[in-house]
């Protein structure tokens, strides 16, 4: 079964570089989220989107915005990073959540970023 | 706001031996639960969720979990440990509401279960 595809896998950066991370959902899922885990950190939310537009938002920093385009896929632009930056930044996406039920979250295999 | 809490970030059992990771959660509703199982270097997968339904819960690989609503607990447990087990295991937390939405998890801090051979 097809999964969420994240790219790149690995991404090395300098400080006060920008950074674009992407994502493609599950065939059919219209809702994407956004996680960033550092070293030894659980995951935290930063936002989702559903039909393109912003669902829910978390402790995603000013310097970093998202969007989803009409295909779905969705990018994560990072800017001015920093040391603190470096983290795995996780994709999900699921079906919308309709009233009363929930739609599991699929989680991608992850975009390393390191900020040297 | 939403809150899980882990009890022990490192669990240590043999193989063989029943394994219980503890989850609790903190809110006046019971939001939807789920664990999560991460191996070194990999991605978020699934083990099992309470959405609705019969508060046991049986996952993938054995796994299950009993929401307990008196407790605000979800916790995980294996009748027999196997080395194949060693991962870091996350309890999360997602609101649950009468209308739509893409609300993100909030997880916990993650325990670390070691197996002994």
């Amino acid at each position: 079964a097809a999964g969420v595809i994240q790219s790149p896998r690995h991404l090395i950066k300098e400080k006060r570089e920008t950074a674009t991370l992407k994502c493609y959902p599950i065939p059919r899922h219209d809702t994407v989220y956004w996680y960033q885990q550092g070293p030894g950190q659980d995951p935290q939310f930063l936002i989702s989107f559903y039909e393109k537009m912003q669902s829910d938002k978390g402790s995603i920093p000013d310097r970093f915005s998202a969007q989803q385009f009409s295909d779905y896929h969705s990018e994560l632009n990072m800017s001015s990073l920093e040391l603190g930056d470096s983290a795995l930044y996780f994709c999900a996406s699921s079906l919308e959540r309709t009233s009363g039920l929930y739609n599991e979250q699929f989680f991608g295999p992850g975009t390393r970023l390191t900020v040297l | 706001a939403q809150s899980v809490t882990q009890l022990g970030s490192h669990v240590s059992v043999s193989e063989g031996a029943l394994v219980l990771l503890r989850c609790n959660y903190s809110s006046s509703v019971p939001p939807y639960l789920f664990w999560y199982v991460q191996y070194p270097n990999q991605g978020l997968q699934l083990l099992l969720k309470y959405t609705t339904g019969a508060t046991l819960v049986k996952g993938i690989n054995g796994f299950e979990a009993e929401f307990k609503k008196s407790e605000t607990s979800f916790h995980l447990t294996k009748p027999s440990a196997h080395m194949s087990d060693a991962a870091e295991y996350f309890c999360a937390v997602s609101d649950r509401h009468s209308g739509g939405g893409a609300d993100g998890l909030t997880f916990g801090k993650g325990t670390h279960l070691i197996i002994q051979p």
